[in-house]
């Protein structure tokens, strides 16, 4: 199982350039999470999803969009890069049938720098 | 809006010393999670507490749950250097996790 995985590892953008950011899982995992984390920092959450087709705001929703056409990839757009965004991403996928008791799993990061 | 402060915000301490970590909330949250985080890599789970005044055990480290269940701690025992990193806790909330502020430990050798 590779579990969670993210691509690309480090990027760097220019102001106002776009990009996505890529997120897979396979273990059939129905919850799927993205969150940023600034130096130092802990998580805050962006965006989550609790099945394909279907996703929410999370904390800090701003100048970001999410799309979960399937159960495996969840995907992250950045528009319009800011510097305000340069952080490291992390994606991360959780099951559970009771909502108490599910773990996350963590994919590696993305890690962007926006000059 | 939930938050999660935790205390210290940086720990450097020598080997073989205790030291407690605190989650605190003024929200009620159905469970609570522990990470530990080393750099370059993403947070790993290290114990769920769901239930009141729950206590687990994992080798050195003892995990809390307040029984009003809107705090937490985490306790090391004798810490060595393998325990250095970045410690999160994570309250649950509908299909959504509210992460604390972290602890950044450093355990000297």
């Amino acid at each position: 199982n590779a579990g969670v995985t993210q691509t690309p590892k480090f990027r760097i953008l220019k102001i106002g350039q776009s990009m996505t950011l890529q997120c897979a899982q396979d273990m059939n995992h129905n919850y799927m999470y993205w969150y940023r984390q600034d130096p130092g920092m802990g998580l805050k959450l962006i965006y989550y999803s609790v099945g394909a087709g279907i996703t929410d705001k999370g904390e800090v929703p701003n100048g970001y969009n999410v799309s979960r056409s399937t159960t495996e990839d969840f995907p992250l757009r950045l528009e319009l890069a800011a510097p305000s965004q340069t952080s490291v991403y992390f994606c991360a996928s959780s099951y559970s049938k009771t909502i108490s008791s599910y773990e996350q799993y963590f994919g590696p990061g993305t890690r962007l720098t926006v000059t | 809006t939930q938050l999660l402060e935790q205390s210290p915000q940086f720990l450097s301490i020598q080997e073989g010393e205790n030291l407690t970590v605190y989650c605190n909330s003024s929200s009620v949250f159905s469970s609570l999670q522990w990470y530990r985080q080393e750099p370059g890599e993403g947070p790993v789970l290290l114990v769920t507490v769901v239930t009141g005044g729950e206590v687990k055990k994992l080798k050195r480290l003892t995990f809390q749950f307040g029984d009003a269940r809107k705090d937490s701690s985490l306790h090391i025992t004798a810490a060595q250097p393998g325990d250095t990193g970045l410690y999160l806790c994570a309250g649950a909330g509908t299909y959504k996790y509210i992460f604390g502020t972290g602890t950044r430990l450093k355990v000297l050798a």
